[in-house]
């Protein structure tokens, strides 16, 4: 069966705190994996897909890698507003899409 | 731009009550999806639309009807409320299936 499990499930982190989500996968064959940020009360919003393994993207304080069973959201010197829940999700042939349940971040100052 | 669009914002249904969630998006987007968001779990998809008059089902579509009549809507009916259906909503929609999704910001349902 098709899994995207991300951990941690919740993270709490200081301000400046650096640390790592992680987003492992079980797929048939994997077409692209995707990472979304949401806010409270809103919808995901696109932050980055990632195509091959070894491949990076980078946006402010975060930086998204990609192996052949596993992503990691990289984020560095976190800042209160990073607070948010993070979403991976996987894209395999035929274009179904798994969504993991997500990892909630909360950066405190 | 609105971007997606989705009203209500929050409904309360009782047991065997019917609705329409309403979703629009003004991206000319070909594509467009249905997903549920239940705690715990990662968003599962209702039904999908591949382009006006083209629909299927997705993971969850037991409960949920959809049509797509033009490519802006994309209206999500539920037939007869039950509880189970009580969930956050999400409209999506993207140029095709393989790229990013742009989501709207939800409907919060709640069945009793």
């Amino acid at each position: 069966e098709d899994q995207v499990t991300q951990s941690p499930e919740a993270l709490r982190l200081q301000e400046g705190e650096s640390s790592s989500l992680n987003c492992s996968y079980t797929v048939s064959g994997l077409r692209g994996l995707f990472w979304y940020r949401q806010d409270p009360g809103k919808g995901p919003e696109f932050l980055f897909t990632l195509y091959s393994a070894g491949e990076e993207k980078e946006k402010e304080r975060l930086k998204a890698t990609l192996t052949k069973k596993e992503s990691f959201l990289h984020i560095t010197a976190p800042k209160p507003e990073d607070s948010a829940t993070y979403l991976c999700a996987v894209m395999e042939y035929g274009n179904k899409l798994v969504f993991g349940a997500g990892t909630i971040l909360r950066v405190k100052s | 731009n609105a971007g997606v669009t989705q009203t209500p914002k929050f409904q309360v249904l009782k047991t065997g009550q019917s609705m329409t969630l309403q979703c629009a998006q003004d991206m000319n987007h070909e594509y467009m999806s249905w997903y549920r968001q239940d705690p715990g779990m990662g968003l599962r998809l209702i039904h999908y639309s591949v382009g006006a008059g083209i629909t299927d089902q997705g993971e969850v579509p037991n409960g949920y009807n959809v049509s797509r009549s033009t490519t802006e809507d994309f209206p999500l009916r539920l037939l007869s409320a039950a509880p189970s259906q009580t969930s956050v909503y999400f409209c999506a929609s993207s140029y095709s299936p393989g790229v990013p999704l742009h989501f709207g910001n939800g409907t919060r349902l709640t069945v009793t």
